[in-house]
């Protein structure tokens, strides 16, 4: 069974300073992993995605995400941080093909504060 | 593109109602759709995978005949929440992939706020 960890509920940053949230998973095979964000009473928006290749991957609003295979760990990470960027991250993982079905961590809130 | 619409954005109805959540593809030809639903400060629960023009496959615990999930063409699929009750108040999200140049990358709609009084 795949799962994925977010170890902090929540993560505190000041604006201008860098973020990291971390994400670490399980999957049999070859992983595909998903960094999307949530705003209050939204949907997901997708950020950032790795299925292959380079292990830094770039998404979204400056955002990017390093996959590390011997630490199965895809922290996202943005080197300077806005107040607009608060928001609940979630890191999700689907196995093999990428088209199974996506399980999702718990979720990480993200408060930066001006 | 990748945008995905959900119709209504809220919705408040008296219990025994049946509800129905419309979840379309704008842009992009969704083979398959998904149904989640979100608990306050909650992680997403997966309810249901449907592919055009085949049946809902429902994730153990989820009564299929609470939650009928219609998937009639490649741009629409819908939830429909029978006999609501109180408990099925929550936050429905659905979510679709496929189409050329889409891959494995799952793109949500909006949500859906259901009230059950």
């Amino acid at each position: 069974a795949q799962s994925v960890a977010q170890p902090e509920d929540q993560v505190n940053v000041a604006e201008g300073n860098p973020l990291t949230v971390k994400c670490t998973y399980s999957v049999s095979g070859n992983p595909y992993l998903f960094w999307y964000v949530q705003y209050p009473n939204r949907g997901l928006q997708f950020l950032l995605k790795y299925i292959t290749g380079d292990n830094l991957v770039k998404g979204s609003y400056g955002f990017e995400a390093e996959f590390n295979k011997s630490q199965t760990s895809f922290h996202l990470k943005k080197p300077s941080a806005l107040v607009s960027d608060s928001a609940l991250y979630f890191c999700a993982v689907s196995g093999n093909s990428g088209y199974s079905t996506l399980t999702f961590g718990k979720g990480t809130m993200l408060l930066v504060s001006p | 593109g990748a945008v995905v619409s959900q119709h209504p954005s809220w919705v408040i109805c008296k219990s025994g109602t049946s509800v129905k959540i419309e979840c379309r593809s704008l842009d992009f030809q969704a083979t398959t759709m998904f149904w989640y639903r979100q608990f306050p400060k909650q992680s997403l629960m997966l309810m249901a995978t449907s592919n055009e023009g085949s049946k809902a496959t429902y994730e153990q615990g989820v009564e299929k005949d609470k939650f009928l999930i219609n998937h009639a063409s490649l741009t629409l699929s819908t939830l429909t929440v029978t006999s609501a009750h109180p408990e099925d108040s929550s936050f429905y999200i659905c979510s679709a992939r496929g189409g050329a140049g889409q891959g494995e990358t799952q793109y949500f709609g909006p949500g859906t706020r259901l009230l059950v009084l």
